[in-house]
């Protein structure tokens, strides 16, 4: 059982925006800003899209963005291409100094 | 550009020990904060552990399922980071991924993953 909760799937038609959430507790994600986002093609290693909450690392499309409410965090997809199909996962820093990650999330465009 | 090159994996026994060393260029190693993170088989992502700088502390953090079982360490004059894995489980079966942190919070880069099998 993964210490993040995520859906575990989600779809949406190209051009359409989805947000996939990520579900913590007070001991990770409601803790720290320290949440981030990994985008895992099949057959790929993952790559990270957002860090601590909300950074956009260069190179990163505008129109990935991330937020958080409380012990909750949020992936925002906008304006969706077909290259976007792919499993994403949060992942949060602890108080225990170690690093959780969620289910993971199929988007289907 | 960072880059990770694990090795290391094959198919082991259950009870068997296995290393994984992970060689890494383009950043200063001594400076960087490794981890290792593994993917069962049509599974999702787990933080197996971290080991810090020798400036951070050169200590090392591990996930609960791993700990007492699993030792990360470093050798900073190779740029190689090891994962030296004991009493291996059935369980313990995927992806190993190598990971440099950017921060002490974020996994930056990733290498290509290692394929550990663990069956009788």
């Amino acid at each position: 059982q993964s210490a993040l909760t995520q859906p575990a799937s989600v779809s949406g038609s190209p051009g359409q925006s989805i947000t996939i959430s990520c579900a913590g507790t007070s001991s990770d994600v409601g803790r720290y800003d320290f949440v981030s986002w990994y985008q895992q093609h099949p057959g790929k290693a993952p790559k990270l899209v957002i860090s601590d909450v909300s950074n956009r690392p260069s190179g990163v499309s505008n129109r990935f963005s991330g937020s958080k409410s409380g012990n909750t965090a949020s992936l925002t997809i906008s304006g969706l291409q077909p290259e976007d199909e792919a499993d994403y996962y949060c992942c949060s820093y602890t108080t225990s100094d170690t690093q959780a990650f969620g289910g993971g999330t199929r988007l289907t465009v | 550009e960072v880059q990770l090159v694990e090795s290391g994996g094959g198919l082991v026994k259950p009870g068997d020990s296995l290393r994984l060393p992970c060689v890494v260029s383009g950043l200063i190693f001594r400076d960087a904060w490794m981890s290792w993170v593994r993917q069962a088989p049509g599974g999702g992502l787990e933080w197996i552990g971290r080991i810090n700088s020798k400036g951070g502390g050169g200590t090392a953090d591990y996930a609960a399922p791993v700990k007492g079982r699993f030792i990360i360490s470093r050798d900073d004059s190779q740029n190689t980071v090891i994962l030296q894995m004991s009493s291996l489980k059935s369980e313990d079966t995927g992806i190993y991924y190598c990971t440099w942190m950017g921060t002490t919070t974020r996994i930056d880069s990733w290498g290509q993953g290692t394929l550990v099998t663990v069956s009788s």
